[in-house]
């Protein structure tokens, strides 16, 4: 079966600084999407970024990157500059790409605050 | 924008009560979900729906139903609710093809 482990429960970083979020996977396929989940205190979940299994490079969104491994199954999301407005529970997901349903696995989440 | 829009943000219910959670989406999305949202465990799917009148159960449907009669609306029925459905109720939707997700903004459900 198909996990996500997102280990950190709880996490803050100072306003400006950098903090890395950590995700692993286990799959057994080859190609499938992983993805960073942003879900601020008004709730409303929205995508960070998305990555390809089949693509070497790592994504980059402005301030967010992920570091993909794909041998070691492990997806982190850089966040660089880190903003208020960052604080938010971030869902580390996984999606099969052959599958026709395209049902998300998600992480436990990580509670991120960025402290002024 | 795709808008996802689930018709409480709370809700509070007794117990044995049938409780009806409704989330349309504007977008013309063929897929829709519902999802339950605890501490701890994350986002873990109950049922989902690919087309009109169609579902299939995802990985907690016990003591839940589902409707999708309009392609526009999800609705999630807890046919007698019990104090341990009380949760986070997040819909989202999703176009064939588009690997991302949207989502509504949460009911957030309490049965006493």
């Amino acid at each position: 079966a198909q996990t996500v482990t997102q280990s950190q429960p709880e996490m803050s970083v100072q306003e400006a600084e950098t903090v890395t979020l950590s995700c692993t996977y286990d799959t057994s396929e080859s190609n499938y999407y992983l993805f960073w989940y942003k879900q601020p205190p008004s709730r409303q979940m929205i995508l960070v970024i998305r990555q390809e299994a089949y693509k070497q490079q790592n994504a980059t969104e402005n301030r967010f990157s992920v570091n993909f491994q794909k041998a070691a199954k492990s997806f982190s999301l850089k966040i660089s500059d880190s903003q208020l407005g960052d604080t938010a529970m971030y869902f580390c997901a996984f999606i099969e790409s052959g599958s026709g349903t395209y049902k998300y696995i998600f992480g436990t989440g990580t509670r991120l605050k960025v402290l002024a | 924008d795709v808008k996802v829009t689930q018709s409480s943000r709370y809700l509070v219910k007794r117990t044995g009560e049938k409780v009806f959670l409704e989330c349309v989406q504007d977008m013309d999305h063929e897929n829709m979900f519902w999802y339950r949202q605890d501490p701890g465990l994350g986002l873990r799917l109950i049922y989902f729906s690919y087309d009109v009148k169609m579902k299939e159960k995802g990985d907690i449907p016990e003591g839940y139903s589902v409707s999708r009669e309009k392609k526009e609306r999800f609705s999630l029925i807890l046919e007698s609710a019990s104090t341990n459905q009380t949760s986070m109720y997040l819909c989202a939707s999703r176009k064939t093809g588009d690997t991302e997700a949207f989502f509504g903004q949460g009911t957030r459900l309490t049965v006493v």
